[in-house]
């Protein structure tokens, strides 16, 4: 069974730039959630999807950030425009029941 | 307001010992709990979890205790591997229609051979 894919791997910006994160989840997985995990610190829900719905975006900076997944698979999460402090691992993860979420590697995100 | 803490940054072992890793919350709503294992440059797996209504769950090496009194969970390693070093972190679940994951901040085991 593949895993959650997520590209791309790495990405280094400078602050104000836009940048975009896209996530494949787990085939059948109706849930799909976006995560930041900054440095030191535990991953943290930034927005959660039950097929092409938002389930929870209470902790999004919705100013800043945006997400979507259209027909209820892949999902892109958008920052636009970035600051220093959005340096972080994204992770995108997928569950087929929700108590389980299986994660994908992750987008390393430097801001400059 | 960190809901769910891992005191201890980091754990050094010998291989074949134990390892305990201990997580505390303080929202007694929680009622799933979550251990995942992260190595460098990888996105977390699911090691093992526990349900409120249980006090202990065993998969292997791998077992879980739940104290609901005192709001704390540890997860024991018997017996540690090199293999086992990584960075391990407890989870909560209010369940409901989210099912939302809270994450502690890691502890960081070093198994040394």
């Amino acid at each position: 069974e593949a895993g959650v894919a997520q590209s791309p791997r790495y990405k280094i910006i400078e602050k104000r730039q836009s940048v975009a994160f896209w996530c494949n989840p787990i085939s059948g997985h109706a849930t799909l959630y976006w995560y930041q995990q900054i440095l030191g610190q535990g991953p943290k829900l930034l927005i959660q999807f039950q097929n092409n719905g938002v389930v929870d975006d209470s902790q999004l900076p919705k100013d800043r950030f945006s997400a979507e997944r259209l027909k209820g698979v892949d999902s892109t999460l958008k920052i636009q425009p970035a600051k220093l402090e959005d340096s972080a691992v994204y992770l995108c993860a997928s569950s087929l029941t929700g108590n389980e979420q299986f994660f994908g590697p992750g987008t390393r995100l430097t801001v400059l | 307001d960190q809901q769910v803490k891992q005191n201890s940054p980091s754990l050094s072992v010998q291989e074949g010992r134990i390892s305990i890793l201990n997580c505390d919350y303080t929202n007694s709503m929680f009622d799933y709990f979550l251990w995942y294992k992260k190595y460098p440059a990888e996105g977390p797996t699911f090691l093992i979890s526990i349900s409120s209504i249980k006090d202990k769950n065993e998969d292997g090496r791998f077992t879980v205790f739940l104290n609901k009194s005192a709001k704390h969970l540890s997860l024991h390693i018997v017996p540690s591997q090199p293999g086992d070093s990584a960075v391990y972190f407890c989870a909560a679940s209010l369940g409901g229609a989210t099912n939302k994951l809270i994450f502690g901040t890691g502890t960081l085991l070093a198994v040394q051979p």
